[in-house]
């Protein structure tokens, strides 16, 4: 199975503040369509995921453009410019290139 | 608007059986696959099974492959999971989620309690 690893497992940080999240893969994402299925999903405490990037940098509908993905082949990267509140939660990358569909072990985002 | 609702989730015993619905309006329902994620308490998502738009394929993780079986009824909108010889592990909130935009909606999710 693909292992996706996720760094930081914890963040803190400050309103306002840029910060970032690894997702790294045991292989190469690159789907023999062309295409790269890295999705990025944010988890609020009591809630169901969200999803705000698809095929690792298109955002999704509804999602502010604070949230920006990149990356390819092995190495994919979540960036959020200037922290807000609402982003609080546990942030999961996901594989859909390889089967089983896998899963990173999630980063938490909380406020310093 | 797309909704998901899912439901069926409760306690079981171990070894026994528990079927899950999630029912799906909002979009044309029969025109796209859907899977199933669960989460077990505390822990990061985990995907269960994912079936085609029409029902011909079906996908499961190897955890629960002879035990779980995924369908859906496309005449009334409906995705079913049913969890045959239920362990401890199987404890989670299930999750249904379409495949149209992929990942983009998401149920409430049903919580399954597997204990004696």
């Amino acid at each position: 199975d693909v292992v996706l690893t996720q760094t930081p497992s914890i963040l803190s940080a400050t309103i306002g503040q840029s910060v970032s999240i690894s997702c790294r893969s045991s292989q190469s994402l690159l789907d023999s369509d062309g295409n790269t299925y890295l999705y990025w999903f944010l988890q609020r405490p009591g809630q169901s995921p969200q999803r705000l990037i698809y095929l690792v940098s298109n955002l999704g509908s509804g999602v502010p453009n604070r949230f920006s993905g990149s990356g390819s082949g092995t190495d994919f990267t979540l960036k959020i410019s200037g922290v807000e509140a609402e982003d609080l939660g546990v942030y999961y990358c996901m594989q859909a290139t390889h089967a089983p569909w896998t899963f990173g072990g999630g980063t938490k985002l909380e406020l310093k | 608007e797309v909704q998901l609702v899912e439901s069926g989730g409760g306690l079981v015993q171990p070894g026994r059986s528990m079927k899950l619905s999630c029912a799906a309006s909002g979009f044309t329902f029969s025109n796209y696959g859907m899977a199933w994620v669960r989460q077990a308490p505390t822990k990061g998502l985990e995907w269960v099974a994912t079936i085609s738009y029409d029902g011909s394929s079906t996908y499961y993780r190897d955890s629960v492959k002879g035990r779980f079986t995924i369908s859906r009824d496309n005449a009334k909108s409906t995705l079913y999971l049913q969890m045959n010889s239920l362990r401890s592990e199987d404890t989670a909130t299930y999750y249904c989620t379409s495949l149209g935009d992929p990942f983009a909606y998401w149920g409430q999710g049903t919580l399954v309690t597997v204990s004696s």
